[in-house]
C-alpha cells in the first residue's frame, strides 16, 4: 500500500526567510507523480507545484521548489523569501499514474509566517 | 486550470436528515472526486465519479450513505444521507485535469446537530 508521511506537523518562519518542508512517501511503483498543495485558512486548496517521478530535474515555480529524491522516497518543499500569504497548512500527494488518478495525502504540516 | 464551485458553502442541519452538496466545473473533465476533511486533518476520498459510469467508492463509504449523480462532465453532487454529528465536516470536490492535477473546489462545512 501507499503512504506518504509529513513528520512535521507545525513550523514557522520568519518573513523573507526560508524554509523546507518535509514528505516522504513509500510504494513499490515507478510511474508516479508528487504534488505539494496549499491550504489557507480560506480553505481552497491550491496547487503549489508537481513533479513527475521520471523526471530527474527537480520542479521550480518561482519561490517554490522541491527535493526530490527518488531513491530515498523523499519529496521535500522549499520555500524561499516566506511571505505573510505563505501562511497556510501544505499537503504532500501521491499519484500512480495507473488511470484511476486517485491522490494519496498526507498528514499536512500547518505553517505560520511571522512578521 | 479549472473554477470549481460549491453549494452551499455551509450548513447546519439536524440529525436524522440529508444534505445534498453541489459541485459545478466550468469546463468538462471527465474524472471527479469527492473527499471529507475534518478540521485542520488531511483529505480522505470518499468517491470518483466519472459520467456515465456508476461512482466507485473507497473502503469505509457505501453508496446508501453517501448517494453521488454525475450527470454530465460539469456537474456532480453528493449526499450525506441519515446524518448524525460524526458526519460534521468539510466535504470538498475535485476535478482531474490535464494528466493528474486535481483542483478543489471551496468546500461545504457541514455540521450536524
Amino acid at each position: 500500500a501507499q503512504t506518504v508521511t509529513q513528520s512535521q506537523p507545525e513550523m514557522s518562519v520568519q518573513e523573507a526567510e526560508t524554509v523546507t518542508l518535509s514528505c516522504t512517501y513509500d510504494t513499490s511503483e515507478n510511474n508516479y507523480y508528487l504534488f505539494w498543495y496549499k491550504q489557507p485558512p480560506s480553505r481552497q486548496m491550491i496547487l503549489v507545484i508537481r513533479q513527475e517521478a521520471y523526471k530527474q530535474q527537480n520542479a521550480t515555480e518561482n519561490r517554490f521548489s522541491v527535493n526530490f529524491q527518488k531513491a530515498a522516497k523523499s519529496f521535500s518543499l522549499k520555500i524561499s523569501d516566506s511571505q505573510l500569504g505563505d501562511t497556510a497548512m501544505y499537503f504532500c500527494a501521491f499519484m500512480i499514474l495507473s488511470g484511476t488518478y486517485k491522490y494519496i495525502f498526507g498528514t499536512g504540516t500547518r505553517l505560520k509566517v511571522l512578521a | 486550470s479549472a473554477v470549481i464551485s460549491q453549494k452551499p458553502s455551509r450548513d447546519i442541519c439536524q440529525r436524522g436528515t440529508s444534505l445534498t452538496i453541489q459541485c459545478q466545473v466550468d469546463s468538462q473533465v471527465t474524472m471527479m472526486f469527492w473527499y471529507r476533511q475534518q478540521p485542520g486533518q488531511s483529505l480522505t476520498l470518499i468517491a470518483t465519479a466519472n459520467q456515465g459510469s456508476e461512482a466507485t467508492y473507497e473502503s469505509g463509504f457505501v453508496i446508501d450513505k453517501f448517494p453521488i449523480s454525475r450527470p454530465n462532465l460539469t456537474f456532480s453532487t453528493l449526499t450525506v444521507s441519515n446524518m448524525s454529528p460524526e458526519d460534521s465536516s468539510i466535504y470538498l470536490c475535485s476535478v482531474e485535469f490535464q494528466g493528474g492535477e486535481q483542483y478543489f473546489g471551496p468546500g461545504t462545512r457541514l455540521t450536524v446537530t
